[in-house]
């Protein structure tokens, strides 16, 4: 029972374009959604969240974008950089709900070229 | 994340031992995620837990693991008679309400 899918596991994009990770959930308590980079032999970093309360919330090169009633949310990266280039995660809980356990997909590797 | 630690880093088992993994939080967090990581796999809750009290271990297997937050000192993730399916890399978080801060992972070898 994945509640929360990454259904692409990998993507491939140019240096300076734009890269945008995708994500759908199935529970209908999730109310906070947080996106994780990760690189090899290193611990999950946290990258931006954003509440069920917004449809967006901006952090630098980093933007996140929620359809509550799609059931998605998506990570917009602009302008990629090499840096970049590490495997991220989706993850969601229902704060709400009183169930403050992440939930994280599967992961989806971005390879940024330069 | 650098303030959630894990140790060891690196543990080899054979299998039928036991596995001892443990994670000190961020000053300041009660509250304590583990979570698995298999090859290929994303990051599966194990459990969660607040000092001296299990909140939700509904990830866990149901036998040969155990975990624990006592009022003093770090959160053990134990595994008992340890087989080669339990090879993976475990991670610990601390957390606020809304964000868990990840320590660098256990990675256990079961030969």
């Amino acid at each position: 029972d994945q509640q929360v899918k990454q259904n692409s596991p990998s993507l491939s994009v140019q240096e300076g374009r734009i890269s945008i990770l995708n994500c759908d959930y199935t529970n209908s308590m999730f109310d906070y959604f947080l996106w994780y980079k990760k690189y090899p032999a290193e611990g999950p970093t946290f990258l931006i969240s954003i509440s069920s309360i917004k449809d967006k919330n901006e952090d630098g090169r980093f933007t996140v974008f929620l359809n509550k009633s799609a059931k998605h949310l998506s990570l917009h990266i602009v302008p990629s950089q090499p840096g970049d280039s590490a495997v991220y995660f989706c993850a969601a809980s229902a704060l709400g709900g009183g169930s403050e356990k992440l939930v994280f997909g599967k992961g989806m590797k971005l390879t940024v070229n330069p | 994340n650098a303030g959630v630690m894990q140790n060891p880093r690196h543990l080899v088992r054979r299998r039928g031992q036991e596995a001892r993994l443990r994670c000190s939080p961020m000053k300041g967090h009660s509250h304590v995620y583990w979570y698995r990581q298999l090859p290929e796999e994303g990051l599966k809750f194990m459990v969660y837990l607040q000092k001296e009290n299990i909140i939700d271990e509904s990830g866990m297997p149901k036998e040969r693991f155990s975990a624990e937050f006592p009022k003093e000192g770090p959160s053990i993730l134990r595994i008992q008679q340890v087989v080669r399916g339990d090879s993976a890399a475990y991670f610990c978080a601390s957390s606020t309400r809304a964000e868990a801060f990840f320590g660098q992972g256990t990675r256990l070898t079961v030969v």
